[in-house]
């Protein structure tokens, strides 16, 4: 199976911090995502990468850089933190245009 | 995308058959049909996705009535693991068609022991 491993399930920044969130896939996916879950908000795009050292902005990007340096890492990077930016963060890897996404299991951050 | 619909919640008593359907009664001829689930505090898991025709795989079947404006996922003997809740999406499947990604709320399957 297709592992998408995220490195922390919650994370606790305080507000200005430089925060890296992790995100390493095993399957040799091209295709990788950052996304943010709010209630009755969905899942909201933020960045994503059809290829290494390629990245491109989503929905809401504002705040947010990505670094994809390797095929199977693609890391998610709040400048610097705010409130607003709590929230939990979800990385998802695809293979083909047609795939089904797999998630990692989240990463839920606190901005204080 | 298409918009779906999907009722707010269902229950399923464990060893029954779950069936969860869907309207996308808006849905155009290359918008594929695909099925999430989540189960709480984890990240969205992949089911199954079809175009046209009824698709199974080891976790559940996909039946797309002829007119492709509804669907109903079929989880085969529920468990209480397949406590989560189910999203039916409909995209796109292009290249570059990221954005269309979108959970609306989805139904809480409750499996009952």
């Amino acid at each position: 199976d297709v592992k998408v491993t995220q490195s922390s399930r919650y994370l606790v920044k305080r507000t200005g911090e430089k925060v890296f969130l992790e995100c390493v896939q095993d399957m040799d996916h091209e295709n990788m995502f950052w996304y943010r879950q709010d209630p009755g908000l969905g899942l909201r795009l933020i960045y994503f990468s059809y290829d290494v050292k390629m990245k491109e902005k989503g929905d809401i990007p504002e705040g947010y850089s990505v670094s994809r340096e390797k095929k199977e890492r693609f890391s998610l990077i709040l400048e610097s933190a705010s409130t607003n930016q709590t929230s939990m963060y979800l990385c998802a890897s695809r293979s083909g245009s047609k795939d089904g996404y797999t998630f990692g299991s989240g990463t839920r951050l606190t901005v204080v | 995308d298409a918009k779906t619909t999907q009722p707010p919640s269902m229950d399923c008593a464990e060893g029954r058959a779950a069936n969860l359907p869907c309207n996308h009664s808006t849905i155009s001829g290359n918008e594929y049909v695909y099925w999430y689930r989540q189960i709480h505090s984890q990240g969205p898991q992949y089911i199954i996705h079809g175009l046209k025709n009824n698709e199974t795989n080891e976790m559940a079947s996909l039946i797309i009535t002829e007119d492709r404006k509804s669907s109903t996922l079929i989880l085969p003997h529920a468990t209480l693991r397949d406590t989560a809740v189910y999203y039916c999406i409909v995209r796109v499947a292009l290249s570059g068609s990221a954005r269309q990604l979108t959970f609306g709320s989805g139904t809480q399957l409750t499996v009952l022991p």
